[in-house]
């Protein structure tokens, strides 16, 4: 079955460590992109990538950093410097169309 | 920037007919899409509008005015299964092929008997 998986499903650190979340797709998508979520709240984005080795800044950067080395992986490393960073994460991926297919998210607990 | 507003929550009886607008301020707008997240879950496509007037799809039909720069989310025949958050979001084009989606901070639908 095609379709995007993100690891773990939850995941808890210490305030001062970076942290990377997984997401992979097998649908042959050319992007992708990762959003943040908080209580409440829409979604936001931190990052998108079109293509392979390339990739650019959303709304929400800063404190984030992300790779795009294969077409199926684009993993997203929370670093120290984001100041927030508890926060439910969703990977997203597109064809050529509109519609964006999510992964199910990670859960991030930062304490 | 971007920005849209959607009311934060709604309450439907169940096979009732429910309206959630959407209403955006964007530059480069494309389309406007509708997702539909359940609680926990992830965010599922339900519906985009790139044209002025209503797209159909079963139980749910969503319209868009580019004009007004406004836009709804129709569901009929509401079920239980139905309560969750519905998300509109505007599609912009920012070059070289690459198109982003903007959120609305969402409305909760609490479906009741």
């Amino acid at each position: 079955d095609g379709g995007i998986t993100q690891s773990p499903k939850y995941l808890f650190r210490k305030e001062g460590q970076n942290v990377t979340l997984s997401c992979e797709q097998n649908l042959n998508h050319d992007a992708m992109y990762w959003y943040r979520q908080d209580p409440g709240q829409g979604l936001r984005l931190i990052y998108y990538s079109q293509i392979v080795n390339d990739f650019q800044k959303g709304d929400i950067a800063e404190g984030y950093s992300v790779s795009r080395e294969k077409k199926e992986s684009f993993p997203l490393t929370v670093t120290s410097a984001q100041k927030n960073p508890t926060a439910f994460y969703l990977c997203a991926s597109r064809a050529r169309g509109y519609e964006q297919y999510f992964g199910p998210g990670t859960r991030l607990t930062v304490t | 920037g971007q920005s849209l507003e959607q009311p934060s929550e709604v309450t439907a009886v169940e096979g009732a007919i429910v309206q959630i607008n959407c209403t955006y301020q964007t530059s480069g707008f494309y389309g406007l899409s509708w997702y539909q997240q359940h609680d926990g879950g992830a965010p599922t496509f339900l519906s985009y509008n790139a044209l002025d007037g209503l797209e159909e799809t079963g139980r749910f039909s969503s319209f868009l005015s580019r004009s007004d720069s406004y836009g709804y989310l129709l569901l009929q025949e509401l079920q239980m299964k139905d309560s969750a958050s519905y998300f509109c979001a505007v599609s912009t084009y920012s070059g070289a092929g690459s198109y982003q989606l903007t959120f609305g901070k969402g409305t909760k639908l609490s479906v009741i008997p």
